[in-house]
């Protein structure tokens, strides 16, 4: 059974930095690339960005809102994909999901990222 | 970036009738591997995203076959064939053939 499980959202300041991590199993974390989800207040869906497997250079694309100030990892050895976000803006608040797969076949139960003031 | 538009935005329905969502594409989203990437996701109230359907009409594993999708270049739909109270929640259609991603504003469908 594929899981995937976030974890490190919480409340920041404007400016601040958070860590997020995707801990996932159930599937073979390395052949596939990974992608983080955002879920704005309202509803909304975004993307954030995805991560090509280790042996195509582990490389990322990010959106035009994140680039720059996100980074997305992975740590195959543990199964686990990152997000650094430095320079949080009050407009990244939502529910980060990570998903699996080219197409974002699995989601996880997300992780809530505030920033406020 | 592609602009995906869904429509209705709210969807009453009644249990056992069918049930229909538009989507449509500001681009064609045939990619240049011959794929259509473009799914379905369906979001429970109090729940994360599941994906429904993918590449416009292959189902996801565990998918009720119910649920089906179709169209091709610019305009795709969802079908449900009879409404159960479970498919309540919002249905968002999402594309993968441009980067970068992006995604229908989603229809509400409630009993």
């Amino acid at each position: 059974e594929v899981q995937l499980v976030e974890s490190g959202g919480g409340l920041v300041e404007p400016g601040g930095s958070l860590k997020l991590s995707c801990a996932a199993s159930g599937f073979t974390f390395s052949n596939v690339w990974m992608n983080w989800v955002r879920q704005v207040p309202g509803g909304g869906l975004e993307w954030v960005g995805r991560i090509r497997k280790t042996n195509q250079g582990a490389t990322a694309d990010y959106v035009a809102p994140v680039k720059g100030r996100f980074t997305i990892s992975r740590d195959d050895s543990t199964d686990t994909l990152y997000l650094q976000m430095n320079g949080l803006k009050v407009e990244d608040t939502g529910v980060y999901y990570c998903t699996n797969n080219y197409d974002a076949d699995y989601w996880g139960q997300g992780t809530l990222v505030s920033v406020s003031s | 970036d592609v602009v995906m538009t869904q429509s209705p935005l709210s969807l009453p329905v009644t249990l056992g009738q069918p049930a229909s969502i538009s989507c449509r594409s500001s681009r064609g989203l045939v990619h240049s591997d011959g794929n259509t990437y473009l799914s379905w996701i369906h979001q429970r109230p109090g729940q994360s995203p599941r994906r429904l359907i993918y590449q416009a009409s292959k189902w996801d594993s565990g998918v009720p076959d119910r649920f089906s999708g179709s169209g091709s270049g610019t305009d795709f739909t969802l079908k449900i064939s009879r409404v159960e109270a479970e498919d309540v929640g919002i249905y968002f259609c999402m594309q993968n053939t441009h980067w970068p991603p992006t995604f229908g504003g989603g229809t509400k469908v409630e009993i």
